[in-house]
């Protein structure tokens, strides 16, 4: 099974939104609610920002929020900070549940 | 509050076992609700998933690397070990830790706070 399909990099200045997305198949991304984004920091481990495709987990902000449609996932960041500066991953549940999948990931520069 | 620590030598020969160990604390590992990961990032990459193990002992492990690995459990010790034979440059990386929760909702949380592995003679 492929790595799911993020663009390399996303841009944008503080206070607007930047989306990324998340592309995948319909055994993966497309066939369940099981999608979650990770947020990490430069020497950082990933932190958990995002699952089940549009949950937030407990002291995340409400700017961080997430979709889908069809066979792709998109995290939103909006009101966008200096600290959002970071790598993002996706990862999703597959039809083969004893899989892991993550995305390739996607720099997100703060201009 | 779940905590997961990483811990093993940060400099491996290759051809030989690179062999690391993840500590839980703050909760027990012998938990039917979760399975216990191993993912893996070599420098300037992304994240790639190496394998997962349940209390029980049932192990699932990426298929590029598979015939390499094995992931155990020490329930006593609360700790779960990776083993990856016939290293090479290739598998430098910083190895992390997570739990990973399957149904009713899918993440890995938390995280360790990963080891950097160097393979090199």
């Amino acid at each position: 099974q492929s790595a799911l399909t993020q663009p390399a990099s996303v841009s944008g200045s503080p206070g607007q939104s930047i989306t990324i997305s998340c592309s995948g198949a319909s055994s993966d991304v497309g066939g369940y609610k099981f999608v979650s984004w990770y947020q990490q920091h430069p020497g950082k481990a990933p932190k958990l920002v995002i699952y089940d495709v549009s949950n937030r987990p407990s002291g995340i902000s409400n700017r961080f929020s997430g979709s889908k449609s069809g066979n792709t996932a998109s995290l939103t960041i909006s009101g966008l900070q200096a600290e959002d500066e970071a790598d993002y991953y996706c990862s999703s549940y597959t039809s083969s549940s004893t899989l892991r999948l993550f995305g390739g990931g996607t720099k997100l520069t703060v201009l | 509050q779940l905590q997961l620590q990483e811990s093993g030598p940060g400099l491996v020969k290759p051809s030989e076992t690179l062999s690391l160990t993840c500590t839980v604390s703050g909760d027990s590992i012998s938990t039917t609700k979760y399975y216990w990961d191993w993912i893996r990032q070599p420098p300037g990459k992304g994240l790639e998933w190496i394998g997962s193990i349940f209390y029980s002992g049932s192990t699932y492990y990426n298929p590029s690397l598979k015939s390499r690995v094995t992931i155990s459990v020490d329930s006593s010790k609360n700790q779960f070990s990776l083993r990856l034979n016939s290293v090479t440059a290739a598998d430098t990386a910083v190895y992390y830790c997570a739990r990973y929760s399957s149904s009713p909702h899918n993440w890995f949380d938390p995280w360790g706070q990963g080891t950097l592995v160097t393979v090199s003679s």
